[in-house]
């Protein structure tokens, strides 16, 4: 049973850079698809960030790109998202998912929740 | 980007009742590259349909989707108790990944 799991702070300070990895149990990232950051707010929804395979190929959304990098370790079996410049906008709920190859997500963690405040 | 429209906002049914729910792409980018996830509650969305009806591995047939291009509709035959939730459509035929809005079914 492939299962994902996020991790990271849970409150930044705005400008400061979030950082959260996602940890993949059950299926070894390596063996292939995208792996995935989606983040969910009251106001916006679901936004998909950005995704990445296990050699480090990224798609990040526009709206997001300047300030997104997604990367890749998969000695770890883990993929990581930094968002840099933060402000209060981006307080959501991030969740990590598997992008199957044309593009929707099988699998998902449980989320977890950042706010961005002083 | 392409905009997915989902209807009606709220839709308030019996268990046991037919839903029929509506997602409309700004743009028919979409063709059948098209996705339904439920949510519950402090849940993560779980997918239901891909491929605008292919069923997910698990998905009761009570569910079922169709569509092409800017029209798709998720339809569930006999609503289960379980099934009173947030559904949202998802298209990935063109960058960036775009959801709908959600259409929450609830209990009437």
């Amino acid at each position: 049973q492939v299962q994902l799991q996020e991790s990271g702070p849970g409150l930044v300070k705005p400008s400061e850079t979030l950082s959260l990895t996602c940890t993949v149990s059950g299926y070894s990232i390596s063996s292939g698809y995208y792996w995935g950051w989606i983040r969910q707010t009251p106001g916006k929804g679901l936004e998909w960030i950005g995704s990445i395979n296990h050699g480090g190929t990224t798609f990040y959304n526009p709206s997001l790109n300047s300030r997104v990098t997604i990367s890749v370790d998969t000695s770890k079996n883990q993929f990581s998202l930094k968002l840099n410049s933060v402000t209060a906008a981006d307080t959501a709920v991030y969740y990590c998912a598997r992008d199957v190859p044309s593009g929707n997500f099988d699998y998902w963690g449980q989320g977890t929740l950042v706010t961005v405040s002083s | 980007e392409i905009v997915l429209t989902q209807s009606p906002g709220t839709l308030s049914l019996s268990p046991g009742e037919r839903a029929t729910l509506s997602c409309r792409a700004s743009q028919s980018g979409s063709n059948t590259n098209l996705a339904w996830y439920q949510q519950k509650p402090g849940q993560a969305p779980r997918l239901l349909i891909y491929g605008a009806s292919s069923r997910a591995t698990g998905i009761p047939d009570r569910f079922s989707g169709s569509g092409s291009g800017t029209d798709f509709t998720l339809t569930i035959s006999r609503l289960e108790p379980e099934d009173f939730a947030v559904y949202y459509c998802q298209q990935y035929g063109s960058a960036p990944l775009t959801f709908g809005g959600g259409t929450k079914v609830e209990i009437k």
